[in-house]
């Protein structure tokens, strides 16, 4: 099946800082990236996503960049803010089927 | 706006107990899905379902039970509960897409 790998498990940034999360997925029929915030006692809220037909999206602050060669996406946070501090997962569709699977997760902490 | 609603917020049950979470959400999705969450682990699809009268098995289904018999509601059933279902559950509806994904704020569930 689909197997999602997310890159580092802990991040500490400075605030204004840039944080970079990078996860690579091992199905070439994923077509669809998203990326979820998850503060303490909630549940995940996405944040931003990527389809297979785009190299690079971005909004505000977020962008996330594709390689479907390499078979890896990352996350970028620019101007990071206090509350950027949560935990990131990355995702991506299993190929033929429905549902996701899921990187296990970044720890971002910003750093006053 | 509800969105998708997740009942009851924690439990605690012993080994053998059976008991149904309950998912609803108003936003008229076809697609729903429970996953479980444990530390480490990142989120794992437990079962599925792409529309009223639909199931389907997800990563990690053995123990676990599932019906959708209306629309905006997706039942999970743990027949025999055992300690290592202890975890944080999830819910997720989709539009007709099906994706993105949006979350509830999960069910803490812990067996003794």
């Amino acid at each position: 099946g689909e197997n999602v790998e997310q890159h580092p498990s802990t991040l500490s940034v400075q605030e204004g800082d840039s944080a970079v999360i990078k996860c690579t997925y091992s199905d070439s029929a994923s077509n669809y990236f998203p990326w979820y915030k998850q503060e303490l006692g909630k549940g995940p809220q996405l944040i931003i996503d990527i389809r297979s037909n785009v190299g690079e999206k971005k909004d505000q602050r977020i962008a996330v960049t594709l390689n479907k060669t390499a078979k890896h996406f990352s996350l970028h946070i620019t101007e990071t803010q206090p509350e950027d501090s949560a935990v990131y997962f990355c995702a991506a569709t299993i190929g033929g089927a429905d549902g996701l699977t899921f990187g296990k997760g970044t720890h971002l902490i910003i750093q006053p | 706006n509800a969105g998708v609603t997740q009942t009851p917020k924690f439990r605690v049950l012993k080994t053998g107990q059976s008991m149904t979470l309950l998912c609803a959400q108003d936003m008229n999705h076809e697609y729903m899905y429970w996953y479980r969450q444990d530390p480490g682990m990142g989120l794992r699809l437990i079962h599925y379902s792409v529309g009223e009268g639909t199931t389907a098995k997800g990563e990690v289904p053995d123990g676990y039970n599932v019906s959708r018999l209306k629309k905006q509601n997706f039942l999970l059933g743990l027949e025999s509960a055992a300690p290592s279902q202890t975890s944080v559950y999830f819910c997720a509806s989709s539009s007709t897409d099906p994706l993105p994904q949006h979350f509830g704020d999960g069910t803490r569930l812990s067996i003794l």
